[in-house]
């Protein structure tokens, strides 16, 4: 029973590209959330999605950043002409429901911009 | 002022020693609690959640809130170099699924 699975590992882009984290929730799982880790910070949430419907994105950035879960295949989380200060560990979790038992963590995208 | 405040850290403890980890919050709505664990390069895993006050003992691991103090605590017995790992508490009212984090700390257990 695979985890929260998120690729890549490591992403590395220059300034003005665009940036694509992917997420696939546990197995039966259908609500995705997505933090943010700046260094020497804490986890940031970003935004709540379940399949096809996003339902919170108060943490996103109003500019440049998008996420989408549709029906089939994994989470999306896009930044477009990133910059430097995009550079931070991605997370994204996933739970059967909204209790906080099923809340699962993946590994994380780290993004380097350069 | 930051909602939730994370003693920053770095600590290093000898094996077999009591590590205590605290964190401050300023919303009183904050009603579930919980501390995750987080090894380098790697997602958090979460190691105990409370509601409300008093304590939980899983183990080595004892979870404290005292809410009138607006302050939790974790406290790791007979630790272990496998329980070097950075660690974050983290909080939710009771009708938001959005968790309020602190910043982390780095905890070394030196065999």
């Amino acid at each position: 029973n695979a985890g929260v699975m998120q690729n890549p590992r490591h992403l590395v882009r220059r300034r003005g590209q665009e940036a694509r984290l992917r997420c696939s929730p546990m197995k039966g799982h259908s609500h995705v959330y997505w933090y943010r880790q700046l260094p020497e910070e804490g986890l940031k949430f970003m935004v709540y999605l379940q399949k096809e419907n996003i339902i919170d994105e108060s943490g996103m950035p109003k500019e440049r950043f998008s996420a989408e879960f549709p029906k089939e295949g994994p989470s999306i989380l896009r930044i477009q002409q990133v910059v430097r200060g995009d550079s931070a560990a991605y997370f994204c979790a996933s739970s059967p429901g909204t209790g906080i038992d099923g809340y699962t963590f993946g590994s994380g995208t780290r993004l380097t911009v350069v | 002022q930051k909602e939730v405040e994370q003693d920053p850290g770095p600590l290093s403890v000898p094996e077999g020693a009591i590590v205590s980890l605290n964190c401050t919050y300023s919303n009183s709505a904050f009603q579930y609690f919980m501390w995750y664990r987080q090894y380098s390069r790697k997602g958090p895993e979460l190691l105990m959640y409370t509601y409300s006050s008093g304590n939980k003992e899983d183990g080595r691991f004892t979870a404290q809130v005292d809410k009138s103090s607006k302050y939790i605590s974790l406290f790791i017995r007979d630790s272990q170099p496998s329980d070097s790992a950075t660690y974050l508490c983290a909080m939710r009212t009771s009708n938001d699924y959005k968790l309020s984090f602190g910043a982390g700390t780095t905890v070394t257990v030196r065999a």
